[in-house]
């Protein structure tokens, strides 16, 4: 299977703990996304990654989220001091960006985070 | 500032028949690329077709076809003869000029046997 893959695919865990996810892309893509999605809604844009540079991190990511991307190929998120609001859906995907064009985000299969 | 609307959060259709998902987008720039996913109650955002704004053509994937009206700003999903498995979320997606994806609500979509 060469399509995009997370893990752990389910996390619960007690408020203040902290968690990590991890992302692994197509191989031969160069970017790399983080979303996440709570019920009912689309996803939300958290950062991304051309190759191993971070380039643009939403409001959303509060200084309780990082995430790397250290060699340009799988990325981490981190989730500190967890909060009940952090239960959600968090989506990678990873695409393909040459000369000015992309080609289509391709997501995995998302981790399911639970703070109790 | 760019957005995606989809009007329907939920349709039920029969077995067999087609089915049209609305999507309306908004944007200033000139060029730019439209998106549908389909997430199953699994969770995977599974890409179905795309159209991008220079396209002369509506975008066809099997069953799937975008009804691309570029002067009114839609960009709706064709689903012909439903099947069972495409109960699912249905998104809209637009890709802004830094490749980044805006989304709209979504569409529960439920085929009915």
């Amino acid at each position: 299977d060469t399509g995009v893959s997370q893990n752990p695919r389910h996390k619960i865990t007690k408020r203040g703990q902290n968690v990590t996810f991890r992302c692994d892309p197509i191989s031969e893509h160069n970017r790399l996304y983080w979303y996440r999605q709570t019920l009912g809604q689309g996803p939300e844009f958290l950062t991304y990654f051309q190759n191993e540079a971070q380039l643009e991190k939403s409001r959303l990511l509060s200084d309780r989220f990082s995430a790397e991307r250290p060699k340009g190929s799988f990325s981490t998120l981190e989730i500190q001091r967890t909060e009940q609001g952090d239960s959600a859906m968090y989506l990678c995907a990873s695409s393909l960006v040459l000369a000015g064009t992309q080609e289509t985000q391709y997501f995995g299969p998302g981790t399911r985070l639970l703070v109790l | 500032a760019q957005k995606i609307t989809q009007t329907q959060p939920g349709m039920f259709v029969q077995e067999k028949e087609a089915v049209t998902l609305d999507c309306t987008y908004d944007t200033s720039d000139p060029s730019y690329g439209l998106f549908w996913y389909k997430q199953p109650s699994s969770g995977e955002m599974i890409f179905l077709i795309y159209q991008g704004s220079y396209d002369q053509q509506n975008a066809t994937e099997g069953r799937y076809s975008l009804n691309f009206q570029k002067a009114r700003k839609s960009a709706n999903l064709v689903i012909s003869a439903s099947q069972l498995g495409d109960s699912a979320m249905y998104f809209c997606a637009m890709e802004d000029s830094n490749y980044q994806l805006i989304w709209g609500a979504g569409t529960k979509l439920i085929i009915k046997p």
